[in-house]
């Protein structure tokens, strides 16, 4: 999982209640995303990091917030879950020099 | 090739046959290339990459071709093991961002039968 942790792992939780998930890096690369995965969609682009504090939006970034206070963390806040946000959520890495992205082993997420 | 609903493609393969799994990409103008792994449970894992320059690249056990004519791409696995079952799905890096914007297809499931 080329030294990148997700926790929790799993985690059920209740539509309305804030849920921040985090991944954690040990090999200091400078960018980290977090994807969602879907049935029918694939891996889907939730938000990613450049470099601590730096970060943007990917293509389905409402009702999700990050933040990057390290480099070797990068959180994953849902402000107000919703049964639509139930999912498989994994972290990854880029290296400034590559073009490859390893992943996480992943959080399943559900929200009842 | 992929699917764009529910249903993935399937291959079932013999163990010790080959195996060929492939992607078609949509963007003509992508010149870097990546398959993935991913077993039941477990986040994606490379397995090997390919730029727009290259027609074959080899690994071990594995060889990706591309044809740039067709968008097409395919994984190759020889002597397949039931270890190999999995979900692959290939990526596509469309160029033109900073932050390495990888597209991915949904996957074709392989299982292999002892």
């Amino acid at each position: 999982d080329a030294g990148i942790t997700q926790s929790p792992r799993h985690k059920v939780t209740e539509t309305g209640t804030p849920v921040t998930l985090r991944c954690h890096q040990t090999e200091n690369h400078r960018y980290m995303y977090w994807y969602r995965q879907d049935p029918g969609h694939g891996l889907r682009l939730i938000h990613y990091s450049y470099g601590v504090k730096d970060t943007d939006k990917g293509e389905v970034s409402d009702g999700y917030s990050v933040s990057r206070s390290k480099t070797e963390d990068f959180l994953l806040t849902l402000e107000s879950a919703t049964s639509s946000q139930t999912s498989v959520y994994f972290c990854a890495i880029r290296a400034i020099m590559g073009e490859t992205q390893y992943f996480g082993p992943g959080t399943r997420l559900l929200v009842l | 090739g992929e699917s764009v609903g529910l249903h993935l493609p399937t291959l079932s393969v013999q163990e010790g046959d080959n195996s060929i799994i492939n992607c078609a990409y949509s963007n003509s103008a992508s010149d870097y290339f990546i398959w993935y792994k991913q077993e039941s449970g477990k986040g994606p894992q490379f397995i090997i990459d390919i730029r727009s320059n290259m027609d074959k690249r080899q690994g071990q056990r594995v060889t990706v071709l591309l044809n740039k004519t067709v968008k097409h791409l395919s994984l190759q696995i020889a002597a397949t093991q039931p270890g190999d079952s999995a979900v692959y799905f290939c990526a596509e890096n469309e160029g033109g961002t900073s932050y390495g914007k990888l597209t991915f297809g949904q996957g074709t499931i392989l299982t292999v039968h002892p």
